[in-house]
């Protein structure tokens, strides 16, 4: 069984300012890692994922995740937020073998102040 | 880019009543998927359905629900007699076979209301 945490329900942050959103994940067996963001009355964007390869992958929009193995994290930066970029992000994970369900954080609000 | 679409973006309807959620996937793409999301809550898998069998199921997807590819484009999730808690919002994905088909590509959503 996987499962992902995300400790941060909420997450302020002044415009301009530099943001990380942490996820934590638990799975017996190896994993693809991803982040999905969504809109206000909106779908799931993907943002981005790590497959395999480079553990500093990148993002639409700016972001960037850190794919850390030992420490089981995949955290979500962005040097400089902007307004627009309030929504709600997933972190979420799947095995590596694909074509399986996606197991989803409890998400974390981005809150962007101007 | 192509794209996930679901229809109807809103539902209403009475409890007990039988109701379906219509998704079109990308058209290269082999299997499919439907999540819900619950108000304030994370979300959810359903089900994953390839080469027209249901390949896995949560505990959520009972018998009150089903799915269907009816023809080569549609894939649709039925609730037979809805109850108050199936209010959520009701996502589609589907994934393709070139890539490893790990990235599962999410609709916008269809936000189902059981009054």
């Amino acid at each position: 069984a996987q499962s992902v945490t995300q400790l941060d329900s909420q997450v302020p942050v002044f415009e301009e300012a530099p943001v990380e959103l942490r996820c934590n994940y638990s799975s017996s067996v190896s994993v693809y890692l991803f982040w999905y963001v969504q809109y206000p009355n909106q779908g799931l964007q993907l943002l981005l994922k790590y497959l395999s390869g480079s553990t500093l992958v990148k993002g639409i929009n700016g972001f960037e995740a850190e794919f850390n193995k030992s420490q089981t994290s995949f955290h979500l930066r962005k040097p400089s937020v902007h307004i627009s970029d309030t929504a709600e992000y997933f972190c979420a994970v799947i095995n590596s073998g694909g074509y399986q369900k996606v197991t989803f954080g409890t998400g974390t609000k981005l809150q962007v102040i101007p | 880019e192509p794209e996930v679409t679901q229809t109807p973006s809103h539902q209403v309807t009475q409890m007990g009543q039988e109701v379906i959620l219509r998704c079109v996937p990308i058209s290269n793409h082999l299997y499919f998927y439907w999540y819900r999301q619950i108000l304030g809550q994370k979300v959810e898998f359903l089900v994953s359905f390839y080469n027209n069998e249901i390949s896995e199921k949560s505990e959520i997807f009972d018998d009150q629900f089903s799915v269907e590819r009816p023809d080569g484009s549609n894939f649709t999730l039925k609730i037979r007699s809805t109850k108050l808690e199936d209010s959520a919002m009701y996502f589609c994905a589907s994934s393709g076979r070139t890539g490893g088909g790990e990235t599962q590509y999410f609709g916008p959503g269809t936000r189902l209301l059981v009054l």
